[in-house]
């Protein structure tokens, strides 16, 4: 069976600082990882995915995520937060072969404050 | 290209009820999958469908259950509403594979009173 761990329920960080979202996973074989962002009464917006090859994946809006396949950790960073980013933000991982069953972290709430 | 639609968006049902959800895809994807939402127990998984045929199921009682027909739009029924039932239910189309990304609809907030 496959996990994952977003260990901090809420970041707070101040606007044009870097930011860092965690995320660790658990899954046989080698992974599909994805992060998603969700806004107040909205859906979840992809934000990025890491499939095979560079382990430094760049997404939408200045986001980027680095994959460590000996730390199993699938971190979210941007270099600098802006206050547009506060969301709540979803780490996922896919199970190759395993067809769409994503299966998503608890959620880490972003706050970015002026 | 359209986004993902779900209807209705909110919806309030009474215990014992049924309800039926639906979704259309982005055009051209063939895979739908659903997805419940709640504070307690987060996202968690709830079928999905690809060519009309269910490919993955969660682990939910089988009062929830979907189909998909021939035009890739998904319906998913739940019957003999419980409390419990009340959530977000997010629908997630993606072209064809596991390392296509899934696009989620709005949702459908449902409150089961």
């Amino acid at each position: 069976a496959q996990s994952v761990a977003q260990p901090e329920d809420q970041v707070n960080v101040a606007e044009g600082n870097p930011l860092t979202v965690k995320c660790t996973y658990s899954v046989s074989g080698n992974p599909y990882l994805f992060w998603y962002v969700q806004y107040p009464n909205r859906g979840l917006q992809f934000l990025l995915k890491y499939i095979t090859g560079d382990n430094l994946v760049k997404g939408s809006y200045g986001f980027e995520a680095e994959f460590n396949k000996s730390q199993t950790s699938f971190h979210l960073k941007k270099p600098s937060a802006l206050v547009s980013d506060s969301a709540l933000y979803f780490c996922a991982v896919l199970r190759r072969g395993g067809g769409n069953k994503l299966t998503f972290g608890t959620g880490t709430q972003l706050k970015v404050e002026l | 290209k359209a986004g993902v639609t779900q209807t209705p968006r909110y919806l309030i049902k009474t215990r014992g009820q049924q309800v039926t959800l639906s979704c259309s895809p982005i055009s051209g994807h063939r895979s739908v999958s659903w997805y419940q939402q709640t504070p307690g127990q987060g996202l968690q998984f709830l079928f999905e469908y690809f060519s009309e045929t269910q490919r993955n199921k969660g682990n939910f009682p089988g009062r929830f259950s979907g189909r998909q027909f021939s035009n890739s739009r998904s319906e998913m029924n739940v019957s003999t509403l419980e409390l419990g039932d009340s959530a977000l239910y997010l629908c997630a189309s993606s072209f064809l594979d596991s390392q296509e990304t899934q696009y989620f609809g709005p949702g459908t907030r449902l409150l089961v009173l």
